[in-house]
Protein backbone atom coordinates (compact mmCIF):
# COMPACT_ATOMS: atom_id res chain seq x y z
CA UNK A 1 0.00 0.00 0.00
CA UNK A 2 1.23 3.30 -1.01
CA UNK A 3 1.90 5.47 2.20
CA UNK A 4 1.84 9.15 0.85
CA UNK A 5 0.91 9.53 -2.79
CA UNK A 6 0.88 12.24 -5.36
CA UNK A 7 -1.10 12.94 -8.15
CA UNK A 8 -0.23 13.72 -11.01
CA UNK A 9 3.58 12.22 -11.36
CA UNK A 10 4.28 14.37 -14.30
CA UNK A 11 2.70 17.77 -15.44
CA UNK A 12 3.13 19.76 -18.33
CA UNK A 13 1.72 23.54 -18.78
CA UNK A 14 1.94 26.78 -20.61
CA UNK A 15 2.87 29.70 -18.59
CA UNK A 16 0.37 31.52 -16.85
CA UNK A 17 -1.52 28.72 -16.40
CA UNK A 18 -2.98 27.68 -13.16
CA UNK A 19 -2.74 23.89 -11.45
CA UNK A 20 -2.94 21.85 -9.08
CA UNK A 21 -1.57 19.17 -7.01
CA UNK A 22 -2.94 16.70 -4.67
CA UNK A 23 -1.24 14.67 -1.36
CA UNK A 24 -2.91 11.72 0.45
CA UNK A 25 -0.91 9.45 3.29
CA UNK A 26 -2.55 7.06 4.74
CA UNK A 27 -0.37 6.66 7.90
CA UNK A 28 -2.43 8.16 9.91
CA UNK A 29 -0.09 11.29 10.69
CA UNK A 30 -1.13 14.44 11.82
CA UNK A 31 1.29 16.91 9.81
CA UNK A 32 1.96 17.26 6.15
CA UNK A 33 4.39 19.19 4.22
CA UNK A 34 5.20 20.01 0.46
CA UNK A 35 8.87 21.27 -0.64
CA UNK A 36 10.23 22.03 -4.10
CA UNK A 37 13.74 20.33 -5.18
CA UNK A 38 14.99 22.36 -7.89
CA UNK A 39 17.32 21.43 -11.32
CA UNK A 40 19.99 21.41 -8.77
CA UNK A 41 18.20 18.74 -6.23
CA UNK A 42 18.29 21.55 -3.13
CA UNK A 43 15.21 20.34 -1.18
CA UNK A 44 13.61 23.31 0.11
CA UNK A 45 10.18 23.68 2.52
CA UNK A 46 6.87 25.47 1.50
CA UNK A 47 4.54 24.81 3.73
CA UNK A 48 3.59 22.75 6.52
CA UNK A 49 0.00 21.69 8.23
CA UNK A 50 -0.35 20.19 11.68
CA UNK A 51 -4.00 18.67 12.42
CA UNK A 52 -5.12 21.03 9.27
CA UNK A 53 -3.95 24.11 10.79
CA UNK A 54 -0.92 26.19 9.12
CA UNK A 55 2.55 26.22 11.02
CA UNK A 56 4.80 26.49 8.33
CA UNK A 57 4.80 29.36 5.47
CA UNK A 58 8.30 30.19 3.91
CA UNK A 59 9.25 32.84 1.69
CA UNK A 60 6.92 31.50 -0.96
CA UNK A 61 4.80 33.71 -3.27
CA UNK A 62 1.30 34.27 -2.73
CA UNK A 63 0.55 32.44 -6.28
CA UNK A 64 1.10 29.21 -4.27
CA UNK A 65 -2.20 28.12 -1.74
CA UNK A 66 -2.03 25.39 0.34
CA UNK A 67 -4.71 23.16 1.37
CA UNK A 68 -5.77 21.19 3.92
CA UNK A 69 -9.34 19.60 3.69
CA UNK A 70 -8.49 16.66 6.26
CA UNK A 71 -5.74 15.31 8.41
CA UNK A 72 -5.10 12.59 5.61
CA UNK A 73 -4.97 15.09 2.43
CA UNK A 74 -2.93 18.38 1.68
CA UNK A 75 -3.57 19.83 -2.08
CA UNK A 76 -0.95 22.55 -3.06
CA UNK A 77 -2.91 25.06 -5.78
CA UNK A 78 -0.46 27.67 -8.03
CA UNK A 79 -1.92 30.41 -10.24
CA UNK A 80 -0.24 32.06 -13.19
CA UNK A 81 2.04 29.59 -13.44
CA UNK A 82 5.82 30.80 -14.13
CA UNK A 83 8.75 29.80 -15.83
CA UNK A 84 10.49 29.13 -12.82
CA UNK A 85 7.84 27.04 -10.82
CA UNK A 86 9.12 24.29 -12.55
CA UNK A 87 10.75 21.48 -10.08
CA UNK A 88 9.65 18.53 -8.47
CA UNK A 89 7.24 19.19 -5.69
CA UNK A 90 7.35 16.83 -3.48
CA UNK A 91 4.64 16.15 -0.38
CA UNK A 92 5.64 14.46 3.15
CA UNK A 93 4.03 13.43 6.67
CA UNK A 94 5.48 12.86 9.87
CA UNK A 95 3.85 11.67 13.45
CA UNK A 96 4.13 15.03 14.96
CA UNK A 97 5.47 18.99 13.61
CA UNK A 98 8.37 19.07 11.87
CA UNK A 99 11.77 17.04 13.27
CA UNK A 100 10.52 13.84 12.91
CA UNK A 101 10.87 11.10 10.73
CA UNK A 102 9.10 12.35 7.32
CA UNK A 103 7.93 10.20 4.53
CA UNK A 104 7.82 11.23 1.10
CA UNK A 105 5.64 11.13 -1.77
CA UNK A 106 7.35 10.06 -5.02
CA UNK A 107 6.93 13.92 -6.31
CA UNK A 108 5.08 15.47 -9.08
CA UNK A 109 7.55 16.79 -11.73
CA UNK A 110 6.34 20.37 -13.20
CA UNK A 111 7.58 21.74 -16.39
CA UNK A 112 6.13 24.81 -17.34
CA UNK A 113 6.48 25.83 -21.00
CA UNK B 1 24.24 29.32 2.82
CA UNK B 2 22.43 26.40 4.21
CA UNK B 3 22.23 24.83 7.06
CA UNK B 4 23.39 21.22 6.17
CA UNK B 5 26.18 21.07 3.46
CA UNK B 6 27.29 17.40 2.22
CA UNK B 7 30.75 16.84 0.96
CA UNK B 8 31.73 15.62 -1.54
CA UNK B 9 29.30 16.61 -4.08
CA UNK B 10 29.60 13.57 -5.48
CA UNK B 11 31.65 10.40 -5.44
CA UNK B 12 32.22 7.27 -7.55
CA UNK B 13 33.26 3.64 -6.03
CA UNK B 14 34.20 0.30 -6.88
CA UNK B 15 31.42 -2.33 -6.00
CA UNK B 16 32.04 -3.49 -2.69
CA UNK B 17 34.12 -0.63 -1.07
CA UNK B 18 33.04 1.95 1.87
CA UNK B 19 31.26 4.78 0.66
CA UNK B 20 31.82 7.65 3.52
CA UNK B 21 29.72 11.38 3.08
CA UNK B 22 29.59 13.74 5.35
CA UNK B 23 27.77 16.99 6.43
CA UNK B 24 28.17 19.88 8.31
CA UNK B 25 25.70 22.48 9.81
CA UNK B 26 26.20 25.87 11.30
CA UNK B 27 23.20 25.97 14.31
CA UNK B 28 22.87 23.88 16.96
CA UNK B 29 20.61 20.82 17.25
CA UNK B 30 18.04 18.47 18.54
CA UNK B 31 18.52 15.45 15.78
CA UNK B 32 20.44 15.15 12.52
CA UNK B 33 18.44 12.74 9.99
CA UNK B 34 19.89 10.99 6.99
CA UNK B 35 17.61 10.19 3.86
CA UNK B 36 18.65 8.53 0.57
CA UNK B 37 16.94 9.24 -2.64
CA UNK B 38 16.75 7.40 -5.95
CA UNK B 39 16.55 8.75 -9.59
CA UNK B 40 12.97 10.10 -10.11
CA UNK B 41 11.98 9.01 -6.65
CA UNK B 42 11.16 10.59 -3.48
CA UNK B 43 13.58 10.79 -0.35
CA UNK B 44 13.51 7.48 2.13
CA UNK B 45 14.75 8.30 5.84
CA UNK B 46 17.82 6.24 6.28
CA UNK B 47 18.52 7.17 10.03
CA UNK B 48 17.96 9.49 12.64
CA UNK B 49 20.97 10.86 15.25
CA UNK B 50 19.80 12.42 18.46
CA UNK B 51 22.35 15.57 19.55
CA UNK B 52 23.58 13.43 22.38
CA UNK B 53 24.22 10.41 20.64
CA UNK B 54 27.84 9.62 19.19
CA UNK B 55 27.34 6.52 16.76
CA UNK B 56 24.62 5.10 15.80
CA UNK B 57 25.07 2.38 13.12
CA UNK B 58 21.47 0.58 11.27
CA UNK B 59 22.75 -2.81 9.03
CA UNK B 60 25.72 -1.12 6.74
CA UNK B 61 25.09 1.93 7.58
CA UNK B 62 26.75 4.10 10.09
CA UNK B 63 26.49 6.89 11.32
CA UNK B 64 28.72 9.60 13.47
CA UNK B 65 27.60 12.76 15.19
CA UNK B 66 30.13 15.81 16.40
CA UNK B 67 28.38 18.53 18.02
CA UNK B 68 31.41 20.17 18.74
CA UNK B 69 32.46 20.43 15.07
CA UNK B 70 28.62 20.35 13.89
CA UNK B 71 29.69 17.43 11.65
CA UNK B 72 27.95 14.01 10.49
CA UNK B 73 29.44 11.50 8.36
CA UNK B 74 27.57 8.15 6.94
CA UNK B 75 29.42 5.52 6.52
CA UNK B 76 28.14 2.90 3.60
CA UNK B 77 29.70 -0.39 4.03
CA UNK B 78 30.11 -3.36 1.54
CA UNK B 79 28.38 -0.73 -0.84
CA UNK B 80 26.30 -2.65 -3.93
CA UNK B 81 25.05 -1.26 -6.93
CA UNK B 82 21.93 -0.53 -5.63
CA UNK B 83 23.21 2.25 -3.02
CA UNK B 84 23.66 4.25 -6.29
CA UNK B 85 21.24 7.46 -5.11
CA UNK B 86 21.66 10.30 -3.38
CA UNK B 87 22.26 11.28 0.17
CA UNK B 88 21.07 14.47 1.87
CA UNK B 89 21.69 15.00 5.85
CA UNK B 90 18.58 17.11 7.43
CA UNK B 91 18.57 19.22 10.25
CA UNK B 92 16.25 20.81 12.75
CA UNK B 93 17.70 24.50 13.51
CA UNK B 94 14.35 25.22 15.06
CA UNK B 95 11.42 23.45 16.05
CA UNK B 96 8.70 21.98 13.48
CA UNK B 97 11.17 22.37 10.43
CA UNK B 98 13.59 20.00 8.73
CA UNK B 99 16.17 21.58 6.59
CA UNK B 100 17.94 19.55 4.36
CA UNK B 101 21.75 19.77 2.37
CA UNK B 102 21.73 19.66 -1.65
CA UNK B 103 23.20 16.25 -1.18
CA UNK B 104 25.93 13.63 -2.28
CA UNK B 105 25.37 12.04 -5.68
CA UNK B 106 26.84 8.20 -4.94
CA UNK B 107 27.77 6.18 -7.69
CA UNK B 108 28.67 2.45 -7.14
CA UNK B 109 30.47 0.89 -10.07
CA UNK B 110 30.22 -2.73 -10.98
Amino acid sequence: DTAVSQTPKYLVTQMGNDKSIKCEQNLGHDTMYWYKQDSKKFLKIMFSYNNKELIINETVPNRFSPKSPDKAHLNLHINSLELGDSAVYFCASSGGAGVETQYFGPGTRLLVL
Amino acid sequence: SQQGEEDPQALSIQEGENATMNCSYKTSINNLQWYRQNSGRGLVHLILIRSNEREKHSGRLRVTLDTSKKSSSLLITASRAADTASYFCATDPRAQKLVFGQGTRLTINP
